[in-house]
């Protein structure tokens, strides 16, 4: 059984541009949830999709976005990057929504801004 | 919001010996994981315990609910076993949210 996939693994961008990044959750998972992981920060919620909806955000800013399609899979996108953004993003999938079931994580896209 | 606090935040071993790393949590939660943070990043799952004790291997993980801390052991420490520890909880109060709160994770070192 396949694990959570995430694309792309590294990318690079600039200060200004955006980015979109994807999450292929463990197969008959329907939640899928976003997580930043920064070294002055650590790990913090982004938001989290089930049935396409998202049903819980974290403290971002508004240009932190994301959807998740009929098929599961799920998408980030941050606009406007800024140089803070660099750092750890990851997916996580679970079979259960609501709050029980157990998570678990893809091996991240690592994102640069210069 | 609900508050989780690893410690030790490091520790340095030799090979072979036993160690016991700490969460505590701040709130009652529904959920609680342990998770290995290999080298390139992504988390691996070590244990899934909201209450009572599990075992794998060389690994074991105790979580009382009821004093809000849980336990992770280690025993006959590898050099593979190095690497962050992260515990993280769901909070009792979300319902219907995916949402896991972090500590800030142990770093454990095993030197051969």
């Amino acid at each position: 059984k396949a694990g959570v996939t995430q694309t792309p693994r590294y990318l690079i961008k600039t200060r200004g541009q955006q980015v979109t990044l994807s999450c292929s959750p463990i197969s008959g998972h329907r939640s899928v949830s976003w997580y930043q992981q920064t070294p002055g920060q650590g790990l913090q919620f982004l938001f989290e999709y089930f049935s396409e909806t998202q049903r819980n955000k974290g403290n971002f800013p508004g240009r932190f976005s994301g959807r998740q399609f009929s098929n599961s899979r799920s998408e980030m996108n941050v606009s406007t990057l800024e140089l803070g953004d660099s750092a750890l993003y990851l997916c996580a999938s679970s079979s259960l929504a609501g709050s029980t079931g157990e998570l678990f994580f893809g091996e991240g896209s690592r994102l640069t801004v210069l | 919001g609900i508050q989780v606090e690893q410690s030790p935040p490091d520790l340095i071993l030799q090979e072979g010996a036993n160690s016991t790393l700490r969460c505590n949590f701040s709130d009652s939660v529904n959920n609680l994981q342990w998770f290995h943070q290999n080298p390139w990043g992504q988390l691996i799952n070590l244990f899934y315990i909201p209450s009572g004790t599990k075992q794998n291997g060389r690994l074991s993980a105790t979580t009382v609910a009821t004093e809000r801390y849980s336990l992770l052991y280690v025993s006959s420490s590898q050099t593979t076993d190095s690497g962050v520890y992260f515990c993280a909880v769901r909070p009792f109060i979300i319902q219907g949210a995916q949402k896991l709160v972090f500590g800030q994770g142990t770093r454990l070192t095993i030197n051969p």
